[in-house]
């Protein structure tokens, strides 16, 4: 299984809502990351876990919240999000921090 | 009116032609590079490799050049297919970080 998915693949949530995106992967890697890509721009970094503890925190807004229950899941909670944070959320996993890095198909997620 | 920003460099080739993808990248202590495809509605995919110790790594019908004198990285695609066109990242990684920054995105369209 060489595949990282994402679910759900849409979501649309007013400025109120609580929700949560769901990584899963199944390929013994112990890295996992959130990037958020915004339309016709490059990925960026928003969080890297490493053996389930978070590394790196790009200073990214509380309202966006990491959670790795276990080496194979990585969530993230939304809370009080704003329209601009409206894209497409990605995760990617990789054997370490230093080796090529999967992604899934993102969380293509509109805030109202 | 236009917004800067919101359109990416587009390289045009016709089927069976050869491409040529070009990316600078601004940190010199980079150790490692990758470049990812990302097609339509889908995560970026993984296209080939190389680390700062090299000038020159071959694929399948890809080849990826690195100048580290000038800061230059660069996506050869032999035989281009119509199923190669997407939009293609360059990205570069510190060891000493492990964060994967990403370049700015070139999409290729291949013309039947």
């Amino acid at each position: 299984d060489t595949e990282v998915t994402q679910t759900p693949k849409h979501l649309v949530m007013g400025m109120t809502n609580k929700k949560s995106l769901k990584c899963e992967q199944h390929m013994g890697h112990r890295a996992m990351y959130w990037y958020k890509q915004k339309a016709k721009k490059p990925p960026e970094l928003m969080f890297v876990y490493s053996y389930e503890k978070l590394s790196i925190n790009e200073s990214v807004p509380s309202r966006f919240s990491p959670e790795c229950p276990n080496s194979s899941l990585l969530n993230l909670h939304l809370h009080a999000l704003q329209p601009e944070d409206s894209a497409l959320y990605l995760c990617a996993s990789s054997q370490g921090t230093l080796s090529e890095q999967y992604f899934g198909p993102g969380t293509r997620l509109t805030v109202t | 009116g236009e917004s800067v920003g919101l359109h990416l460099p587009t390289l045009s080739v016709q089927e069976g032609d050869n491409s040529i993808i070009n990316c600078a990248y601004s940190n010199s202590a980079s150790d490692y590079f990758i470049w990812y495809k990302q097609e339509s509605g889908k995560g970026p995919q993984f296209i080939i490799d190389i680390r700062s110790n090299m000038d020159k790594r071959q694929g399948q019908r890809v080849t990826v050049l690195l100048n580290k004198t000038v800061k230059h990285l660069s996506l050869q695609i032999a035989a281009t297919q119509p199923g190669d066109s997407a939009v293609y990242f360059c990205a570069d990684l510190m060891y000493s970080s492990y964060k994967l920054i990403f370049g700015s995105g070139t999409r290729l369209l291949v013309r039947p």
